[in-house]
């Protein structure tokens, strides 16, 4: 099992720009999410789903769309990126909620916003 | 919200001594309590867990205390070794109900000097 993929690893925007972060999980997870990481501020949820079709907001989601079409496939979308979404993010999944279940989070993406 | 505080947010370590990290947390309702470790540049990776009908749990130089009365919760690292430098993130969720978020705390940083 390739465990949860993202691409890409590293982005560079402009202000204003819009992108898509991809990420893929091969467990047959049911929830998956989506985190930023800044310095001194730990993990912040942005958005997460229990599973296809449904989504829902995290800590953090104003700047940010998700959708689930298929259960491995959970992409986040930068509508129009500001220099605050400067961060590094990470998507995790689990076989059910994370109250129960481990979190397995994926490598990384770190973005820039310029 | 559940709303997690991480003390210290850095500790520096002679290799052979302990660590310890402590954790509170705000809602009385919260039942399990994970901790990450996350390597420089990797991805978080969970290192134990605690669920509220234990005091305490360990695994081999690791042990997490819990109490419930006072909402807080430590992560003990005995004999410490250089690679247990990392960044330590506690967290807190609630295993009840409709409830799918994990809420982290702002991470520890910790050196271990040869």
């Amino acid at each position: 099992n390739a465990g949860v993929t993202q691409t890409p690893k590293f982005q560079v925007l402009k202000t204003g720009q819009s992108m898509t972060l991809q990420c893929a999980q091969d467990m047959n997870h049911e929830y998956m999410s989506w985190y930023r990481q800044d310095p001194g501020m730990g993990l912040r949820l942005i958005h997460y789903s229990v599973g296809a079709g449904i989504t829902d907001q995290g800590e953090v989601p104003n700047g940010y769309n998700v959708s689930r079409s298929t259960t491995e496939d959970f992409p986040l979308r930068l509508l129009s990126a500001a220099p605050s979404q400067t961060s590094v993010y990470f998507c995790a999944s689990s076989e059910r909620r994370p109250s129960t279940d481990t979190q397995y989070f994926g490598p990384g993406t770190r973005l820039t916003v310029l | 919200g559940e709303n997690v505080e991480q003390h210290p947010s850095t500790l520096s370590v002679q290799e052979g001594d302990s660590a310890v990290i402590k954790c509170t947390y705000s809602d009385s309702a919260s039942n399990y309590f994970p901790w990450y470790k996350q390597e420089l540049g990797k991805r978080p990776q969970l290192i134990i867990d605690i669920r509220s009908n234990v005091g305490e749990k360990k695994d081999q130089r690791i042990a997490v205390t819990l109490n419930k009365t006072a909402k807080h919760f430590s992560l003990h690292i005995t004999e410490t070794q250089p690679e247990d430098s990392a960044v330590y993130f506690c967290a807190a969720s609630r295993q009840r109900g409709g409830d799918y978020k994990l809420s982290f705390g702002a991470g520890t940083t910790v050196t271990v000097r040869a």
